[in-house]
């Protein structure tokens, strides 16, 4: 079985550029999570996704952070415009529902702002 | 709010020597505790977990107890492989946090030959 995939695993962009990244979770997993993970810390979450609904973006920057989950599968990240402080890895991760308390983890993407 | 604190790193030891990783953390109600290991250039992987206090979580020779009177989950592997070589996070969940998973600051760990 597939596990949690996401691309790219790296992006060098310039600031004030926009940048994307793409999560696609395991196959039947209803919850899906972005992680901020800066170097030498924990990953923190940046929103959780219940299907398709947001129901927790409290940690989100939403003045140049924003997310969606089309159709309760794959989901993009996006940052517009980026700053020196976003370089950090972007961490997906999807679980059956919220209640099961696995969650399983793509490898990252590991953005660098110059 | 919720948190996890573990001890810093880098942690260095020899092969087969025995690991000890400190964690505690400070929750209301009843959090679930993980231990996750994230090795060179790989995702987050659950090592083991505990749901209640007393639970022992175990894999891979590693171990570790859901000791709710001093609010610690310490892990440990009585002995070490070059290949345990890696990044090691505590973190809980179902705290006040609610569904968010709440990761310590990691412990990397060197295991010499």
């Amino acid at each position: 079985e597939a596990g949690v995939v996401q691309s790219p695993r790296y992006k060098i962009i310039e600031k004030k550029q926009p940048v994307a990244f793409w999560c696609n979770p395991i196959s039947g997993h209803n919850t899906l999570y972005w992680y901020l993970q800066n170097l030498g810390q924990g990953p923190e979450l940046l929103i959780r996704y219940e299907n398709e609904e947001a129901v927790d973006d409290s940690q989100l920057p939403k003045d140049r952070f924003s997310a969606e989950r089309l159709k309760g599968v794959d989901s993009t990240l996006k940052i517009q415009p980026a700053e020196l402080g976003d370089s950090a890895v972007y961490l997906c991760a999807s679980s059956l529902s919220a209640e099961n308390t696995e969650a399983f983890f793509g490898q990252g993407t590991r953005l660098t702002v110059v | 709010g919720d948190s996890v604190t573990q001890m810093e790193g880098p942690v260095t030891l020899s092969e087969e020597a025995f690991l000890t990783i400190n964690c505690t953390y400070t929750a209301t109600g009843y959090p679930s505790l993980f231990w996750y290991v994230q090795y060179p250039g790989e995702g987050l992987q659950l090592l083991l977990k505990a749901t209640k206090a007393d639970d022992k979580g175990s894999n891979k020779g590693f171990e570790a107890t859901y000791r709710k009177e001093t609010t610690s989950f310490h892990l440990e592997k009585g002995s070490v492989q070059v290949s345990d070589s890696a990044v090691y996070f505590c973190a809980l969940r179902g705290g006040t946090g609610g569904f968010k998973t709440i990761f310590g600051a990691g412990t990397r760990l060197f295991v010499k030959a």
